[in-house]
């Protein structure tokens, strides 16, 4: 599975969007990026993955670069329940092998 | 609420000891995967049951076992505890499109 980069730790202010950017730079064509998001002490939640095209569910976008090599998870108006740690997964999951590899993630912190 | 339910919620054991974590999946859901999760790090993949058998599998030693039943419920065994094996442990049934439903974790300290 191809590796993710994404910044260690964000701040975001309560009601603005926020935009977690990840890079997937060898992500090969059949690899789906995945988002999840772990609130302190919880299991991981699904928010939204997506293959080539832009993604939105009523939780998340996903914008997706033309060249697949990075992407962003947009939360269209941050909540103090969004603080968590954000993962960014390229996985061949959507094809069948359900084996996830997490990295360190994001740590999203929401600001009142 | 993902409907993946684990239990105990947290364990103590001491080292040497052996240990069985269980989980009920998702309904519908017939693939289940185990991870753990030491402290400050992302969850690692254990492995995965598909359809009963062992279908896929991490970097774990094979102290590390599990069973999935016939209802889809699973259990993690791990024998001859470390103090590294401290860790939260995580359950995950798998939907037909990929997503993974992540139960709440058990919390196990090995002293």
């Amino acid at each position: 599975d191809a590796k993710t980069t994404q910044p260690t730790s964000m701040d975001c202010a309560e009601g603005r969007a926020a935009n977690l950017p990840c890079n997937h730079s060898t992500i090969s064509g059949n690899e789906y990026v995945y988002w999840y998001r772990q609130i302190h002490s919880q299991g991981p939640q699904y928010i939204i993955h997506g293959l080539k095209n832009n993604e939105t569910n009523e939780m998340a976008s996903l914008i997706i670069t033309e060249d697949r090599k990075s992407s962003t998870l947009i939360l269209p108006h941050a909540t103090l329940r969004d603080t968590a740690v954000y993962y960014c997964i390229a996985d061949h999951s959507g094809a069948g092998s359900y084996q996830l590899t997490f990295g360190k993630g994001t740590k999203l912190s929401v600001i009142p | 609420e993902t409907g993946v339910t684990q239990s105990p919620t947290h364990l103590i054991k001491t080292r040497g000891q052996q240990v069985t974590l269980r989980c009920s999946s998702q309904s519908g859901h017939n693939t289940v995967s185990w991870y753990q999760q030491a402290l400050g790090q992302g969850p690692q993949f254990i492995f995965q049951y598909y359809r009963e058998e062992e279908n896929g599998r991490g970097n774990f030693p094979p102290r590390f076992s599990g069973l999935q039943f016939p209802n889809s419920s699973s259990e993690l065994n791990v024998n001859a505890l470390e103090l590294d094996d401290s860790a939260l442990y995580l359950c995950a049934s798998s939907s037909q499109t990929g997503e993974q439903f992540f139960g709440p974790g058990t919390r196990l300290t090995v002293l």
